[in-house]
């Protein structure tokens, strides 16, 4: 009964391979979040979904892009990886797109890139 | 645009004490700040939340003030436990924005 899951939890690949990852919630919200979570421990939006409508999206390269097949499921994809972007992703997810919100996070992908 | 600052630096307290960590932003003040848990591996967990026209909100143990002449939100857990320590991230966000804007949080580690 996780609220908030994602596949894999660990991703280790060569530079310039294509990856995904997927994340699922159960707990009927509107909104969906895509966050890296560098070295330092600073947590970035990347983009925002709600209703599957992208809300933000913030200054992250072009190789990578979210998909929203519905409400539930927000999927990352990531095309030629670079080793700066080893990290761990996390989604997340919240009941409405407004800031006043809490946010329901995933366990993380950590993702390494070699 | 908007910086969050939180202690780098590891706050090591006695159990039973109160534990009060930091956040101080720059620039204008946020309609709403938040404060997560993360634990070593896992994912941020929502503890409260504090509206700019709030002072002070609690939950249990917890208690988070706002003032927004300071431009700093304080968070305490009163009665800590060794189960308390993990890293606390505080988290701004502005009225007109769907985003949140965290800090890179303060480990907190307490003592049995």
């Amino acid at each position: 009964d996780t609220a908030v899951s994602q596949t894999p939890k660990y991703l280790v690949t060569q530079m310039g391979n294509d990856k995904s990852i997927k994340c699922e919630q159960n707990l009927g919200h509107d909104t969906m979040y895509w966050y890296k979570q560098d070295s330092k421990k600073f947590l970035k939006i990347m983009f925002s979904y709600n209703n599957k409508e992208l809300i933000i999206n913030e200054t992250v390269p072009n190789r990578f892009s979210p998909k929203s097949p519905d409400k539930a499921h927000l999927n990352l994809h990531i095309n030629s990886l670079e080793l700066g972007d080893s990290a761990v992703y996390f989604c997340a997810s919240s009941h409405g797109a407004g800031s006043s919100y809490e946010q329901y996070f995933g366990p993380g992908t950590r993702l390494t890139v070699t | 645009s908007q910086k969050i600052e939180q202690n780098s630096e590891a706050l090591n307290i006695q159990e039973g004490k109160t534990a009060t960590l930091t956040c101080n932003y720059t620039n204008y003040s946020p309609a709403y700040l938040q404060w997560y848990r993360q634990d070593p591996g896992r994912g941020p967990v929502f503890l409260l939340l504090i509206r700019e026209n709030e002072k002070e909100k609690r939950k249990e143990r917890l208690k988070v003030t706002f003032d927004t002449t300071l431009k700093q939100s304080l968070f305490h857990i009163t009665a800590s436990q060794p189960a308390d320590s993990a890293t606390y991230l505080c988290a701004l966000a502005m009225d007109s924005s769907y985003k949140l804007i965290f800090g890179s949080g303060t480990r907190l580690l307490v003592r049995p």
